[in-house]
């Protein structure tokens, strides 16, 4: 079945380490998001990317880089400079740019702090 | 700018009973409205969507009317079922904003059997 996939489930982060979270998709989609989830909060921005080798910040991109090298792939790299990096990430996608096209969301990636 | 604003939760409900969950957005123009669902540990998955003024979005029994006149898209559901229990997204996307969703905060339901 096509979906998105993200990897790990769950991932420990030590202090001053950079972490890369995987998002991969089997949709043939153009667009790629990744979100960040916070407890009973709402999900925010981080970055996007509408097509291959280009991507755009976000709401909260501070502490955050991504690439986009491939069309079925967008992986999210948290740095240090992300000092409170504990939340719930969310990778998804668009079939095309069609404002009324929804996203398809992966199962997540909760990261913590050692 | 566009946002949205959702009822306060968390809900609880008894089996079988009527749900509302409030929505309300500012946006100029016509957006699309989705509204999504979230299980305990997933991610998020679309119920229903509605892209113009009266169009009514449904799905596993949820419904939900775009109201322009209201700026509103609530959600409701005749006799909610303990798997029901979630937290649920409402969601709006513009024409001009290129591929992005704004979301309001989410609301937690609890379905009591």
């Amino acid at each position: 079945d096509g979906g998105i996939t993200q990897s790990p489930k769950y991932l420990f982060r030590k202090e001053g380490q950079n972490v890369t979270l995987s998002c991969e998709q089997n949709l043939n989609h153009d667009a790629m998001y990744w979100y960040r989830q916070d407890p009973g909060q709402g999900l925010r921005l981080i970055y996007y990317s509408q097509i291959v080798n280009d991507f755009q910040k976000g709401d909260i991109a501070e502490g955050y880089s991504v690439s986009r090298e491939k069309k079925e792939s967008f992986p999210l790299t948290v740095t240090s400079a992300q000092k409170n990096p504990t939340a719930f990430y969310l990778c998804a996608s668009s079939g095309d740019r069609a404002f009324n096209q929804p996203q398809h969301f992966g199962d997540g990636t909760r990261l913590s702090i050692l | 700018g566009n946002s949205v604003t959702q009822m306060e939760g968390p809900v609880t409900l008894s089996e079988e009973a009527f749900l509302t969950i409030n929505c309300t957005y500012t946006a100029t123009g016509y957006p699309s409205l989705f509204w999504y669902v979230q299980y305990p540990g997933e991610g998020l998955q679309l119920l229903l969507k509605a892209t113009k003024a009266d169009d009514k979005g449904s799905n596993k029994g949820f419904e939900a009317t775009y109201r322009k006149e209201t700026t509103s898209f609530h959600l409701e559901k005749g006799s909610v079922q303990v798997s029901d229990s979630a937290v649920y997204f409402c969601a709006l996307r513009k024409e001009t904003s290129g591929s992005r969703l704004t979301f309001g905060e989410g609301t937690q339901l609890t379905v009591n059997p």
